[in-house]
């Protein structure tokens, strides 16, 4: 099946660093996207590895590593306004579509 | 430029009627995906269209239907409600053809649907 396994929550300081993990059990996917989702907002995209290793964006990175099925997100300098939830995502070639089969996301909190 | 809008953002309905949500995509992009989200869970792909035919459909029964007009806007279709339906309906765009593919999906705020 399609499975893609994130914790459901992770906790911080401001100013620290943090990484939220994913692990699918899956194949044949183009690659990893993540999606951070404010409560009542609407998903927005983040980053997006389409081969294994590290993509940077500023404060966040992003991993990929097909051969451990594991990806992860990584969050520097935390602010108070990276309290949100974070969803990976994996995009299946069928018919040249291109719907996202989503993780049911980690809630991350930014503590003081 | 605006970006995807989606209209309801509220609606209540009663089990049994159909509801019709409408989206907009953003400027420049021609695939419309709509999602489900139910509470505390991830986005659940429904379909998604693309020159005005649904290319892929999720794991979604024949009560969930679409539509994509030649303005690139789209509508959901959902008949005999039920109270399961209750959820954030989410449209996304996007352009194969634009830097980022696929895999960068612009959301709108959703339709927030509450079945009684």
């Amino acid at each position: 099946g399609q499975s893609l396994e994130q914790p459901s929550e992770v906790t911080a300081v401001e100013g620290a660093i943090v990484q939220i993990n994913c692990t699918y059990q899956t194949s044949g996917f183009y690659g990893l996207s993540w999606y951070q989702q404010h409560d009542g907002g609407a998903p927005t995209f983040l980053s997006y590895n389409a081969l294994d290793g590290l993509e940077e964006t500023g404060r966040f990175s992003s991993f990929l590593s097909r051969s451990d099925s594991y990806g992860y997100l990584l969050l520097q300098e935390l602010q108070m306004k990276d309290s949100a939830s974070y969803f990976c995502a994996v995009r299946f070639p069928r018919r040249g579509a291109d719907g996202l089969t989503f993780g049911k996301g980690t809630h991350l909190i930014i503590q003081p | 430029d605006a970006g995807v809008t989606q209209s309801p953002t509220h609606l209540i309905k009663t089990r049994g009627q159909q509801v019709t949500l409408r989206c907009s995509p953003k400027s420049g992009h021609d695939t419309v995906s709509w999602y489900q989200q139910a509470l505390g869970q991830g986005p659940q792909f429904i379909f998604q269209y693309y020159e005005e035919e649904e290319r892929q459909r999720g794991n979604f029964p024949d009560r969930f239907s679409g539509h994509q007009f030649p303005n690139y806007s789209s509508e959901l279709n959902v008949n005999a409600l039920l109270l399961g339906d209750s959820a954030l309906y989410l449209c996304a765009s996007s352009s194969p053809g634009l830097a980022g593919g696929q895999e960068t999906q612009y959301f709108g705020p959703g339709t927030r649907l509450l079945v009684l």
